[in-house]
């Protein structure tokens, strides 16, 4: 059974940073793409960063780039998402997420359960 | 920046067809995904490339594409089926992803 747990979030200050994680299992971790996917509180849901398989190659929304990093550990089986420069419009749950079929980009079957990010003003 | 076009809501009673739509330029030359998310969860994958149901998924829900307009229909609607129902899509040169507004489903 596929399993993603993100850890990480918390209380964060503006210009501040947080770091956070997403163990994954059940399946062969180096062989998939992962994306972080974002959802503020009563709005819909906002794609933010990806990574292919090998971490070479990464893609960012433009809402912020220049801000976060996107990274894995294939050894380990996490992915990670450092967040700089933090605003109050990066307060939301942040999922990580798997994509169906290894090769693809698109297309998440497996999420995590979330962890909240809050920003104050 | 690229967008996906969804109405915020719509509304059927129980066992008629809903037909949710999204709309963007870049649906010409990349696939959308179709995902309902219920409240307090994270978001569940339906259909992928277009009209491709998840194994899992009830054959009630189906997807199609028509130029720049992709539609995901729930026949036969059911009660459960009240969530929030969101497309995925790439802007044409497939390197920046993007989810639609959302549309909140509401069975009378």
């Amino acid at each position: 059974e596929v399993q993603l747990l993100e850890s990480g979030g918390g209380l964060g200050q503006p210009g501040g940073s947080l770091r956070l994680s997403c163990a994954a299992s059940g399946f062969t971790f180096s062989t998939y793409a992962m994306s972080w996917v974002r959802q503020a509180p009563g709005k819909g849901l906002e794609w933010v960063s990806a990574i292919t398989t090998s971490g070479h190659t990464t893609y960012y929304a433009d809402s912020v780039k220049g801000r976060f990093t996107i990274s894995r550990d294939n050894s380990n089986n996490t992915l990670f998402l450092q967040m700089n420069s933090l605003s109050a419009e990066d307060t939301a749950v942040y999922y990580c997420a798997k994509v169906r079929r290894s090769g693809e980009l698109l297309g998440f079957d497996s999420w995590g359960q979330g962890t909240l990010v809050t920003v104050p003003p | 920046s690229y967008e996906l076009t969804q109405p915020p809501s719509v509304s059927v009673s129980p066992g008629q067809t809903a037909r949710i739509t999204c709309s963007g330029d870049g649906l010409t030359k990349q696939y959308a995904f179709w995902y309902q998310q219920q409240p307090g969860q994270a978001p569940v994958l339906l259909i992928y490339k277009d009209n491709e149901r998840l194994s899992g998924i009830p054959e009630r829900f189906s997807g199609s594409s028509s130029g720049t307009t992709v539609t995901l229909t729930i026949s036969g609607v059911q009660a459960e089926d009240e969530a929030d129902y969101y497309c995925q899509s790439a802007d044409s040169s497939g390197t920046f992803w993007v989810f639609g507004g959302g549309t909140k489903l509401t069975v009378l």
